[in-house]
């Protein structure tokens, strides 16, 4: 059973930071590609970055909201994907959630994780 | 920047059956942008319920389908259950670093 569990979300001031971490369960983790979706309270789903596999050069893309203080990695070896989120605003509150990325039959995210919830606040 | 436009609410009775489009500010959306549509109930991760226009996850219900109408991508509801009360999304592919999702259609089952 594939499962995503996102951990390390919390109450942070403006300005501070925090680090998300996503385990996966499953499935061969090094196969796929891994993102972040954030969801506002009571808005929509915006996609935050995502990394390639290995076989890919573990390369990262992000949102231009987010680009330049957050970076996504992966552990492989843990079968662990990370957001470490930096400068951090209020407009960042949200849950974040981690979800995989397949490029089988067509492209797709088909597994979501339950989400953590970040909390920008003074 | 580009925007993705979806029915902010529909209302539809339970067994029958309702249209959620997708729309794109860049033109028409073809199955090149690969579209995926997902289902949130209140408190709940999303769920992938369509992929690459039309394609189904082995968990999909059958009255759930996918298509391209009049320039948008399109999730038909066939046969509404009161279960399918929920918000739907859309996700666009636009290459590269553009992954946008729509507003969101909240479906109202009444």
């Amino acid at each position: 059973e594939v499962q995503l569990v996102e951990s390390g979300g919390g109450l942070v001031q403006p300005g501070g930071s925090l680090r998300l971490s996503c385990a996966a369960s499953g499935f061969t983790f090094s196969d796929h590609y891994m993102d972040w979706v954030r969801q506002a309270p009571g808005k929509g789903l915006e996609w935050v970055g995502r990394t390639r596999n290995r076989a890919n050069s573990y390369t990262t893309e992000y949102a231009a909201s987010v680009k330049g203080r957050f970076t996504i990695s992966r552990d492989d070896s843990k079968n662990s994907l990370y957001l470490q989120m930096n400068s951090l605003k209020t407009e960042d509150t949200a849950v974040y959630y981690c979800a995989r990325e397949s490029l089988g039959s067509g492209w797709y995210f088909d597994y979501w994780g339950q989400g953590t919830l970040v909390t920008v606040s003074s | 920047q580009t925007v993705v436009t979806q029915e902010p609410s529909l209302t539809v009775s339970p067994g029958g059956t309702v249209t959620l489009t997708c729309a794109s500010s860049t033109g028409a959306v073809t199955s090149g942008y690969y579209p995926n549509w997902f289902q949130q109930k209140p408190g709940q991760a999303p769920r992938a319920l369509i992929y690459s226009t039309s394609n189904k996850h082995s968990w999909t219900p059958a009255r759930f389908s996918g298509s391209l109408l009049g320039g948008k991508a399109a999730l038909t509801l066939s046969g509404v259950q009161p279960e399918d009360e929920a918000e739907y999304y859309c996700l666009l592919y636009y290459g590269g670093a553009q992954l946008v999702f729509g507003g969101g259609t909240k479906l109202t089952v009444l």
